[in-house]
């Protein structure tokens, strides 16, 4: 079952740059998108979220963007921080049938000095 | 801030015993949640639970899991006889609605099973 999809398992970034997380879906049920930051040992943590009907959603330095013909979103953060080095997931969900979210396999973000 | 909490953080156990996780949800969340991460896999939903009744669930949550809401804060995961497989960190997680299309899950820290 890999209805959320997130293809890249680390990435690296330098301290002040952009950081790009991406994850696809398959499921063209879903309508509604979170993203996930989760450090070792700790649970999950909401950062952002985004509906079906808008494209972009921005807070503060984070923003994720939506392409539901491409089936695709991404998660920016303006700069990186060394205190964003954490685990990235995307999650999906029906909002329609379902209450439970789909998660991704998360990225690995690495900020470095 | 209201937050997830969860007890214990970590619990050994001998494969065949039951346990119980307990998680107390924010308070005024409707709706309570738990999901497991093995190590190494993706985090995956077990089961949603409204209003006393199990509202979705998994086919991972067969019959050797159930929950519970025994009282007005607490939400509990037993598994009945453990097995080497459901070593995870089972995570709970509430929200205060379920179908809005606006509605966030917040997790708590998890409680990590070792089943020996």
């Amino acid at each position: 079952d890999q209805q959320v999809k997130q293809n890249s398992p680390s990435l690296s970034v330098q301290e002040g740059r952009i950081s790009i997380l991406n994850c696809d879906y398959t499921n063209s049920m879903f309508d509604y998108f979170l993203w996930y930051k989760k450090y070792p040992a700790e649970g999950p943590t909401f950062l952002i979220s985004i509906s079906s009907i808008k494209d972009k959603n921005e807070d503060g330095r984070f923003t994720v963007f939506l392409n539901k013909s491409a089936k695709h979103l991404s998660l920016h953060i303006v700069p990186s921080q060394p205190g964003d080095s954490a685990v990235y997931f995307c999650a999906a969900k029906d909002t329609g049938t379902a209450s439970k979210l789909t998660f991704g396999t998360g990225t690995r973000l690495q900020v470095t000095l | 801030e209201p937050e997830v909490t969860q007890t214990p953080s970590h619990q050994v156990t001998q494969m065949g015993q039951e346990v119980i996780l307990r998680c107390v949800p924010i308070s005024n969340h409707l709706y309570f949640y738990w999901y497991r991460q093995i190590l190494g896999q993706k985090v995956e939903f077990l089961v949603s639970f409204y209003n006393n009744e199990i509202s979705e669930k998994s086919e991972i949550f067969d019959d050797q899991f159930s929950v519970e809401r025994p009282d007005g804060s607490n939400f509990t995961l037993k598994i009945r006889s453990t097995k080497l497989e459901d070593s995870a960190m089972y995570f709970c997680a509430s929200s205060e609605r379920r179908r809005a299309s606006t509605d966030t899950q917040y997790f708590g820290p998890g409680t990590r099973l070792t089943v020996l």
